[in-house]
C-alpha cells in the first residue's frame, strides 16, 4: 500500500504554462516536504509545510498543506525549462519519524 | 561538513556477489535513512536509524539486506548474494532530531548494477 499518492505521474508542458501537482494520503502527517530530483542526483529539499492550511511561496512555486494535514499541492506559475525534474512529496506519518516518499511526478517543460 | 556523502557513486557487480555501500551523514544529524529508487519512481524506504539504533526495517527487504550504524555516525548497507532485481539507486539521507519535522538531506546515491 502506497501511503502517499501523487498525481499526475507525468506532465509535459510548454514554457510559460501553469501546473499543479497533488500529493494525497488517507493518513495524517506531522509535516510534509517537497523535493525535486534531477537524473543521477539525490532529491533536494524545496520546502516543508507544518500547519494545516499553510501556504508557502518560493518564487514561482506555491505549496499548500491541506487543512486536515493529509494532502498537499505544489503549483508552479509560468513554468520554465529549468523546472524540469522529478517532484516528490514526503513526510512522516503522525507520531513516527519514518520518512516516506510519494510516487513522484515527472515534469518536462519544453522551451 | 558539506553534506551527506555516499561511496561508491557507481558499483557494477556480478550476480551472487556481496556489495557494501557507505554513507557519511551531516555530522550533527541523529537520524539516518536508506532508500532504494528505480527509474522514475519515488524512493522506497528501506530502513532508518536514530543514532546507532535501527528503528525500523522495511518488510519488503529480504534477509540479504543488512544495515549498520555502529557508532551513530556513518552507516553501511550490505547486500549479500546480489540478484539482478537489486539493480537500483541506493540513497542515503540524514535528518536532525527535531520534533514535527523530518526534513532530510540526501547524498548523491550509489547506483548499483548487477550483471
Amino acid at each position: 500500500t502506497q501511503l502517499l499518492e501523487q498525481s499526475p505521474q507525468f506532465l509535459s508542458i510548454q514554457e510559460g504554462e501553469n501546473l499543479t501537482v497533488y500529493c494525497n494520503s488517507s493518513s495524517v502527517f506531522s509535516s510534509l516536504q517537497w523535493y525535486r530530483q534531477e537524473p543521477g542526483e539525490g532529491p533536494v529539499l524545496l520546502v516543508t509545510v507544518v500547519t494545516g492550511g499553510e501556504v508557502k511561496k518560493l518564487k514561482r512555486l506555491t505549496f499548500q498543506f491541506g487543512d486536515a494535514r493529509k494532502d498537499s499541492s505544489l503549483h508552479i506559475t509560468a513554468a520554465q525549462p529549468g523546472d524540469t525534474g522529478l517532484y516528490l512529496c514526503a513526510g512522516a506519518p503522525y507520531n513516527t519519524d519514518k520518512l516516506i516518499f510519494g510516487t513522484g511526478t515527472r515534469l518536462q517543460v519544453f522551451p | 561538513d558539506t553534506g551527506v556523502s555516499q561511496d561508491p557513486r557507481h558499483k557494477i557487480t556480478k550476480r551472487g556477489q556481496n556489495v557494501t555501500f557507505r554513507c557519511d551523514p551531516i555530522s550533527e544529524h541523529n537520524r539516518l535513512y536508506w532508500y532504494r529508487q528505480t527509474l522514475g519512481q519515488g524512493p522506497e524506504f528501506l530502513t532508518y536509524f536514530q543514532n546507532e539504533a535501527q528503528l525500523e526495517k522495511s518488510r519488503l527487504l529480504s534477509d540479504r539486506f543488512s544495515a549498520e550504524r555502529p557508532k551513530g555516525s556513518f552507516s553501511t548497507l550490505e547486500i549479500q548474494r546480489t540478484e539482478q532485481g537489486d539493480s537500483a539507486m541506493y540513497l542515503c539521507a540524514s535528518s536532525p532530531d527535531r520534533a514535527m519535522n523530518t526534513e532530510a538531506f540526501f547524498g548523491q546515491g550509489t547506483r548499483l548494477t548487477v550483471v
